[in-house]
This record gives structure tokens, C-alpha cells and sequence, in this order.
């Protein structure tokens, strides 16, 4: 089982500093099963970037995936007050699929 | 459009049964395999079980085999997830997602969950 891990687990910033979100897999994955969500209490969690750097439908531009083999990282280029939330990646090229543990993004 | 819509969560006793169900709409639900993901409170997002397009393939986390089981009904446009044996640490708001499964593979749509609290 592939664990992702994701760092830090709370990163507090303010609007429009620049986040960067770390995850790591405990083995290499291929780039194409690696996405990113943001997910804010009481809403379905929303997909920012699949295939490790590709964008989502909507997804606006100060929002970057970037990474391969065991390091993968989202960055935020300047935080709007929407963007304080939770983020996952997710690894689904192995079964079981998994979630890294979420990094909380807070003002 | 595509929508995911769950019901069928509550309050159930230690040891109880609850069905999910995820209605899909806006897509052809037969040609998509689906998923279920929980959030326990205070807790990060856990997959739960996956079910193929058609149905014949079916995978379950360790902590829910032998207790929970997936299903579809492609002809209804609806997932299923049944819940046996309910435990304290089942409490979870419980999602349904769609997999986009080409080039890339990953949950492209998620519903909005419905919450399962297992208490006494």
C-alpha cells in the first residue's frame, strides 16, 4: 500500500502570501495518479489538478501541481480568502487508492 | 451536469445496518466505476470501496471488509453501500465519487456526503 504524506499539517498565511504544499509517497507513482483537492467543511471536495500538474476545469491560475516519483507539490501563488481550506492528494494508480493525511491551509 | 447525490445516512446503534445510496445524473452512470469515501470528524478523507462499471468487480478497505458491501444498479443510476456490524469508529460523513479513468486516472466528481453517526 502506497502511504502518502503530506506537510505541514497546518500552514498559516495570510492573503495573497504564496503556499506551497508538500506530498510524498512511500514509493514512486507514475505522475498521470496523482491529483489534489481542496475540501471545505459541509462541501463535496473539489478537484484542483489531476495527472500531478494538469488543471482542473475552473481551477484558477495561481493554483500549480508540480512533482514526479515520490514528491509531488501544489502551490497557491497568492492566497485569496477562498482558498483557506484543506487540501489532499490522492495516489490511484495502486489499490487501495489513498489520501494523503490533509494539510490545513489557515488565515 | 453532472451530480452526485447521497442519502440515506443517520443515527444507527452499535451493531446496526444502514443502506447509502448515491443517485448520479448528468452522465452515463454505466460507463463510470464509482467509489466511496469517508470522513470521520476530526479525521482526513478514508477510501472506503470501489465497485467497477458493470458492477463484477468489487474492493473494500481492510477496516470494512466482511461488514460493508457495494453495489450498483446501472438501470437506476445509483451506488449503493451497505453497512452491517456498525461501530463506534464507522461515524463518518460518507462520500460517493466518480472516476475518470483514461490517460489520468483519479475522482473527478464527488457528491456532496451524507453522515453516519453510530452511537448508543
Amino acid at each position: 500500500e502506497i502511504v502518502l504524506t503530506q506537510s505541514p499539517g497546518t500552514l498559516s498565511l495570510s492573503p495573497g502570501e504564496r503556499a506551497t504544499l508538500s506530498c510524498r509517497a512511500s514509493q514512486s507513482l507514475s505522475s498521470s495518479n496523482l491529483a489534489w483537492y481542496q475540501h471545505k467543511r459541509g462541501q463535496a471536495p473539489r478537484l484542483l489538478v489531476y495527472g500531478a500538474s494538469n488543471k482542473a476545469t475552473g481551477i484558477p491560475d495561481r493554483f500549480t501541481g508540480s512533482g514526479s516519483g515520490t514528491d509531488f507539490t501544489l502551490t497557491i501563488s497568492r492566497l485569496e480568502p477562498e482558498d483557506f481550506a484543506v487540501y489532499y492528494c490522492l495516489q490511484s494508480g495502486s489499490s487501495p487508492y489513498s489520501f494523503g493525511q490533509g494539510t490545513k491551509l489557515e488565515i | 451536469e453532472v451530480q452526485l447525490v447521497e442519502s440515506g445516512g443517520g443515527l444507527v446503534q452499535p451493531g446496526g445496518s444502514l443502506r447509502l445510496s448515491c443517485a448520479a445524473s448528468g452522465f452515463t452512470f454505466s460507463a463510470y466505476a464509482m467509489r466511496w469515501i469517508r470522513q470521520a470528524p476530526g479525521k482526513g478523507l478514508e477510501w472506503v470501496s470501489a465497485i467497477s462499471d458493470s458492477g463484477s468487480s468489487t474492493y473494500y478497505a481492510d477496516s470494512v471488509k466482511g461488514r460493508f458491501t457495494i453495489s450498483r444498479d446501472n438501470s437506476k443510476n445509483t451506488l449503493y453501500l451497505q453497512l452491517n456490524s456498525l461501530r463506534a469508529e464507522d461515524t463518518a460523513v460518507y462520500y460517493c465519487a466518480r472516476v475518470y479513468w483514461g490517460t489520468y486516472r483519479y475522482l473527478d466528481y464527488w457528491g456532496q456526503g451524507t453522515l453516519v453517526t453510530v452511537s448508543s
